[in-house]
């Protein structure tokens, strides 16, 4: 069985500050891990993942998640909030070959002026 | 990419009543989709896995008679949601898969009065 936590509902930053989206797995296998983000009124859109490989993966704009097994976490950052990063994260987990995810909660982030 | 529809993006209907979702692969042609459901506050569950020219396979709790899931072309999948009640209101998401990536419609929000 596999699970992801998301710990915080909400966070907001102020923009240009540092944002720390937090997220926990659990899984029986290696896990495939997962950033997504959903704007409103919009459909979810992959951010970045980590399969193999490096441990420190890149996304789209400028966001960036490292994955520690250690941990079991795989949390996202972003050295400057902009305004437009406002939206609901979502960190989600597959085992292995199985196409399915688990989702997290969700993390509504907001960034204030 | 590939970009993913979903009609209608929000439906009301009377209790007792059945509504059809549709989710359409419109540049890609998706043997698989992938039926999610949110309920508010909580993170995406996976539903469904819709198979073209097959039956789906279903998650463990979830009803088949309940979510008909019907994959009958590579570019859509409906899932009709027969006899609603006020607990079946929730937000519907459908996703594909290209490239190991999956790919999610902008969803449905089901409300049953």
């Amino acid at each position: 069985a596999q699970s992801v936590t998301q710990l915080g509902s909400h966070v907001s930053v102020s923009e240009g500050a540092l944002v720390l989206l937090r997220c926990n797995y659990s899984s029986s296998v290696p896990p495939y891990l997962f950033w997504y983000v959903q704007y409103p009124n919009q459909g979810l859109q992959l951010l970045l993942k980590y399969t193999t490989g490096a441990t420190l993966v890149k996304g789209i704009n400028g966001f960036e998640a490292e994955f520690k097994k250690s941990e079991t976490s795989f949390h996202l950052t972003k050295p400057s909030a902009h305004m437009s990063d406002a939206a609901e994260y979502f960190c989600a987990v597959s085992q292995g070959g199985r196409r399915a995810l688990t989702f997290g909660s969700g993390t509504r982030l907001q960034v204030q002026p | 990419g590939a970009v993913v529809s979903q009609h209608p993006s929000r439906v009301i209907c009377k209790s007792g009543t059945s509504v059809k979702i549709e989710c359409r692969s419109l540049d890609f042609q998706a043997t698989t989709m992938f039926w999610y459901r949110q309920f508010p506050k909580k993170s995406l569950m996976l539903m469904a896995t819709s198979n073209e020219g097959s039956k789906a396979t279903y998650e463990q709790g979830v009803e088949k008679d309940k979510f008909l899931i019907n994959h009958a072309s590579l570019t859509l999948s409906t899932l009709t949601v027969t006899s609603a009640h006020p607990e079946d209101s929730s937000f519907y998401i459908c996703s594909v898969e290209k490239d190991e990536k999956l790919f999610f419609g902008s969803g449905t929000q089901l409300s049953v009065l």
